[in-house]
């Protein structure tokens, strides 16, 4: 298991289309997150899943965004009806469990660019 | 609502001095906290994990320590390299299970 794995890494997309981005955990990782991060800020976090369960989401994600995880492996992040402002670069990260004890480990990131 | 701060924002030093980044958080009920480094254009690379039980961690020429009780952790970069040039954050996470992050130390390096 060579770490988290997003595909792809980079997306260029019109004003208004359908995005899905796709994420692949470290094998064993039960916890996955999403975040968002624009230019010269720290992540900012979006939702995260326990195995297929989607546990938190945040007030970021509006109703064009949708992210799934079925059977707890990968997951997806789709974005509908885009806009300029969703211009980012979105990391998957995943950890095995809760607790005092866990190390979170991330992607490689998509960075989205909408025209 | 946790809030995490780093400073400075930014630093250019030449190489070989020794560093030290600043990161502080409001609430001090935490699980761990977590350093970062990322390249431009990059995913973030996890330097050091340091569990709230514990006050410092090392790898190599890093040593981050915690202070839960006033809200501090420290990131000291001994000898300075030109390949140490990257922004470095960090995070925390408490019992909202999610990591919060800070804005970032952008860090230069120069020969």
């Amino acid at each position: 298991d060579t770490g988290v794995s997003q595909d792809p890494r980079h997306k260029i997309t019109k004003r208004g289309q359908n995005v899905t981005f796709r994420c692949d955990p470290i094998s064993e990782h039960n916890r996955l997150y999403w975040y968002r991060q624009t230019l010269g800020q720290g992540p900012e976090f979006l939702t995260y899943f326990q195995n297929e369960a989607q546990l938190e989401k945040s007030r970021l994600l509006s109703d064009r965004f949708s992210a799934e995880r079925p059977k707890g492996s990968f997951s997806t992040l789709e974005i509908q009806r885009t806009e300029q402002g969703d211009s980012a670069m979105y990391l998957c990260a995943s950890s095995p469990t809760r607790g005092w004890d866990t190390e979170a480990f991330f992607g490689q990131g998509t960075r989205l660019t909408v025209v | 609502k946790q809030e995490v701060t780093q400073i400075p924002a930014a630093l250019s030093v030449p190489e070989g001095e020794n560093l030290v980044l600043n990161c502080s958080f409001t609430d001090s009920a935490i699980y761990n906290l977590q350093w970062f480094r990322q390249d431009p254009g990059k995913g973030l690379t996890s330097l050091l994990l340091i569990q709230s039980s514990q006050r410092e961690q090392t790898s190599g020429r890093l040593n981050a320590s915690l202070d839960k009780s006033s809200g501090r952790s420290t990131l000291y970069i001994a000898a300075s390299q030109p390949g140490d040039s990257a922004t470095y954050l960090c995070a925390v996470i408490g019992g909202t299970d999610k990591l919060i992050f800070g804005t970032g130390t952008r860090l230069q390096v120069f020969p």
